[in-house]
Formats: structure tokens, C-alpha cells, sequence
């Protein structure tokens, strides 16, 4: 079975600086697909960002960027430029690529940005 | 679009009664998923239905648990009795079909539910 874990309950950061929040992952599948989700207070869960494990660039999305090592099996999130409005709990998640497309989630980062 | 309806947003029951939750999914989206997310934690899936059909329960306590999605539209989730452990928010999810392209899940914005 997968497992997807966050090691950091929670960080901090000052507006406009960058801060990684980390991930890992265990698999024993060779294709698969990789998450970060955004949860704010309101609880609506927000796709931030998607990896193909097929693909090796690094996805962006503005300001989100990951690091994607696949032999380390590690799935950083990088926020440049953060904002008040990025404070939320961050949630890495796995989905095979089998059929059945069950997510698997870390147990979430809090992320608390300072002005 | 609208996104995914749930309702309602906060539910707070005593123990031993039953509770239920209503899931509007996306237009067009044949697959629905009910999430469990306990306090600091990240969601679990209890059970995703393919259409009307419940195709992986397997997480869903079955002896108190209930769901149903008449006509593979709404969703309805069920607990009777409730227990204090129930206590979290139930999240619905629905994607347009559940492998390949089209298979990203959308989510609704949770019940939390109290048990006293």
C-alpha cells in the first residue's frame, strides 16, 4: 500500500520570502501521479499542483513550483513570493494510475505566513 | 460551473442519533467520493461510487455507515447512531471518471460534524 508522509506539522514564513514545504512517499508502482492540495479555514480542498512520475521536469505553477526526485521518492513544494492568502494546511497526496483513482494524503503542513 | 454543493456545512448532534449528509457532485461527473478527515489529518476515503454504483467500500463501516446516490446525481451519507469518534468533517469529491485524463477530483467544501 502507498503512504504519503509530511515530516513538518507546521512552518512559517515572512511575506514575499520562499519556503518548501517536503513530502515523501513509498510505492512500489513506477507510474503514478503526485499532489498538493491547499485546505484554507473555509475547508474547500484546492489543487495546487501536479506531477506526472512519467514526466522529469519539475511542474510549475506561478509562484508553486515542486522538486520531484523520484528515486528518493521526495515531492517538495516551493512557494516564492508568499502571500497572507497562501496561509492554509498543505497536503501532498499520491494517486495510482491504475484504475480506481483512490488518493492517498500526507497528514498536512500548516502554513502560516507573517506580514 | 458551479463546484461541488454539500450540505449542510456544520452539523452538531448528540450521541446515539442518527445524522445525514447531502452531496451535490459537478455536473457530468460520474464519479463520486465521501472522504473522512479527523482533526490534523488528511482526508481517507470511505467509499466511491462509479454512477449509482458503490464500487470500493471497503473503508466504510458498514455496521453504523450508510450511503446511497440514487440515479448517480446526489449523494447522501448516513450515520446511525452516531458516535463521539465520529466527530470531523466529511468531505465530497467528484470527478469526471476515475482513470486517465478526466479524472481529476474536485471537492466540495466539507460537513463538520460535533458529537456530544
Amino acid at each position: 500500500a502507498q503512504t504519503v508522509t509530511q515530516s513538518q506539522p507546521e512552518m512559517s514564513v515572512q511575506e514575499a520570502e520562499t519556503v518548501t514545504l517536503s513530502c515523501t512517499y513509498d510505492t512500489s508502482e513506477s507510474d503514478y501521479y503526485l499532489f498538493w492540495y491547499k485546505q484554507p479555514p473555509s475547508r474547500q480542498m484546492i489543487l495546487v499542483i501536479r506531477q506526472e512520475a512519467y514526466k522529469q521536469q519539475n511542474a510549475t505553477e506561478n509562484r508553486f513550483s515542486v522538486n520531484f526526485q523520484k528515486a528518493a521518492k521526495s515531492f517538495s513544494l516551493k512557494i516564492s513570493d508568499s502571500q497572507l492568502g497562501d496561509a492554509a494546511m498543505y497536503f501532498c497526496a499520491y494517486r495510482t494510475m491504475e484504475y480506481g483513482n483512490k488518493l492517498v494524503f500526507g497528514a498536512g503542513t500548516i502554513l502560516r505566513v507573517k506580514s | 460551473e458551479a463546484g461541488v454543493v454539500q450540505s449542510p456545512r456544520y452539523k452538531i448532534i448528540e450521541k446515539k442519533q442518527p445524522v445525514a449528509f447531502w452531496c451535490n457532485p459537478i455536473s457530468g461527473h460520474n464519479t463520486l467520493y465521501w472522504y473522512l478527515q479527523n482533526l490534523g489529518q488528511g482526508p481517507e476515503l470511505l467509499i466511491r461510487y462509479e454512477n449509482e454504483e458503490a464500487v470500493d467500500d471497503s473503508q466504510l463501516p458498514k455496521d453504523r455507515f450508510s450511503a446511497e446516490r440514487l440515479k448517480g446525481v446526489d449523494s447522501t451519507l448516513k450515520i446511525q447512531p452516531a458516535e463521539l469518534g465520529d466527530s470531523a468533517v466529511y468531505l465530497c469529491a467528484s470527478s469526471l471518471r476515475s482513470f486517465g485524463d478526466g479524472a481529476e477530483q474536485f471537492f466540495g467544501p466539507g460537513t463538520r460534524l460535533t458529537v456530544l
